[in-house]
């Protein structure tokens, strides 16, 4: 099992420019997050899902729009990157129950110029 | 609102010596679960500990322990003999049955082994 992966690992991108980044679990897990890390500021949730064609804001979701069309993805849309937007991006899904852990992808490193 | 404070943003021992992380947190719920994470210089999160509302034995894995005192609301994490390898941040959670499907996260601990 690859547990949950994350596509790209790095990318830079222009102010303007958007960008899907890719999140894929073979757990069979239900719930799904993105979170970003910024220095010094732990793990922010911004959006979250808790099944398949389901979405909720977390948050920080403001500038950020997210699918989960088929239960194994969840996809992390920027439509028009700012600065502001540079971070560490973190996957991570759950099983189905709250004293599950949460497993995580590699992460995403984005820089927006 | 559950809400997870971890005080200490930076911590420094050298190896060998004993070092623990607090985390408080707070939640109206009267079931919910803690957590604790780590992050490695590599940079990928890993599940360490879980420990629910109802359970306050305290638990000894290795050189790692927790303490969990649901009257002070603190959840705390001691390693003994410190080592280089344990050097990482290390983040406390909290996930409420009442907001199943979402966790909240402490700001995290770094914590820096010298040898």
């Amino acid at each position: 099992n690859a547990g949950v992966t994350q596509t790209p690992k790095f990318r830079v991108l222009k102010t303007g420019q958007s960008m899907t980044l890719l999140c894929a679990q073979d757990m069979n897990h239900e719930y799904m997050y993105w979170y970003r890390q910024d220095p010094g500021m732990g793990l922010r949730l911004i959006h979250y899902s808790v099944g398949e064609g389901t979405t909720a804001k977390g948050e920080v979701p403001d500038g950020y729009n997210v699918s989960r069309l088929k239960k194994q993805n969840f996809l992390l849309g920027l439509e028009s990157a700012a600065p502001s937007q540079t971070s560490v991006y973190f996957c991570a899904s759950q099983g189905l129950a709250v004293y599950y852990e949460q497993y995580f992808g590699p992460g995403t490193r984005l820089t927006v110029t | 609102a559950q809400k997870v404070t971890q005080a200490q943003t930076e911590i420094s021992v050298v190896e060998k010596e004993d070092v623990t992380l607090d985390c408080v947190y707070e939640t109206r719920d009267t079931t919910y679960y803690l957590f604790w994470y780590k992050q490695p210089p590599s940079g990928e999160l890993v599940f360490l500990i879980r420990r629910n509302s109802f359970d306050e034995q305290n638990e000894i894995s290795g050189r790692y322990s927790w303490n969990f005192q649901k009257s002070t609301s603190s959840f705390n994490f001691t390693i003994t003999a410190s080592q280089v390898v344990d050097s990482a941040v290390y983040f406390c959670a909290l996930s409420e049955v009442m907001n199943a499907g979402k966790s909240t996260f402490g700001d995290g601990t770094t914590l820096t082994v010298k040898p």
